[in-house]
């Protein structure tokens, strides 16, 4: 069936310094592609989606490209701040539901 | 425009029990989706209603059972509470007109059955 991987952590970066998320997913069709952030005790935020190949998702200075030929989306930060502390997940999905991986834990110390 | 809404935020019942939580889904959504995260863990699909109607369901026993309304806000209903139903409920609302079917959660309900 669908599934999701992805580097689970957790991981401790200092500030400014280059953050890259693994994942790789199986899927019997094109799914779209997302990565989402959980901020401690709420909900999570949808923080960049890709629906095609070669499609390269961006916000807030993260980046992440869907690779069909690799079956990933990784997801990569030039200069990580503070306020990135998060849990990180990566989800393929279609119109009936999103599958996620497990979950990264980022923490960013100054 | 408002986003998707849940209550309770936390609640805590006792094994066997019944519980319901609600959810309001974001304005222009038509469709609501569940999940359910176990701490430590990533969401799993529950199920997904679309115009009052189930539309999909994730591996979970018929104790899990849902409702959508005429103004598309949802109910998720778990009877027989077992201590590993325990987890954070997460609702997540979206539009079958969008193309990419992106999903928008709302901050979720902590349930823990003691």
């Amino acid at each position: 069936g669908d599934s999701v991987t992805q580097m689970e952590g957790p991981v401790t970066l200092s500030e400014e310094a280059f953050l890259t998320i693994n994942c790789t997913y199986t899927a019997t069709g094109y799914p779209s592609l997302f990565w989402y952030v959980q901020y401690p005790g709420e909900g999570l935020q949808l923080l960049l989606k890709a629906t095609k190949a070669d499609d390269k998702g961006s916000n807030k200075g993260f980046e992440a490209t869907y690779r069909k030929e690799t079956t990933s989306f990784h997801l990569e930060k030039g200069s990580v701040q503070v306020s990135d502390s998060a849990v990180y997940f990566c989800a393929q999905g279609g119109s009936e539901k999103l599958v996620f991986g497990k979950g990264m834990k980022l923490t960013v110390n100054p | 425009e408002t986003g998707v809404t849940q209550s309770p935020t936390h609640l805590i019942k006792t094994r066997g029990q019944q519980v319901t939580l609600r959810c309001s889904s974001q304005s222009g959504h038509n469709t609501v989706s569940w999940y359910q995260q176990a701490l430590g863990q990533g969401p799993q699909f529950i199920f997904q209603y679309y115009r009052e109607e189930e539309n999909g369901r994730g591996n979970f026993p018929p104790r899990f059972s849902g409702l959508q309304f005429p103004n598309y806000s949802s109910e998720l209903n778990v009877n027989a509470l077992e201590l590993d139903d325990s987890a954070l409920y997460l609702c997540a609302s979206s539009s079958r007109a969008s193309r990419i079917h992106e999903q928008y959660f709302g901050p979720g309900t902590r349930l823990t059955v003691t």
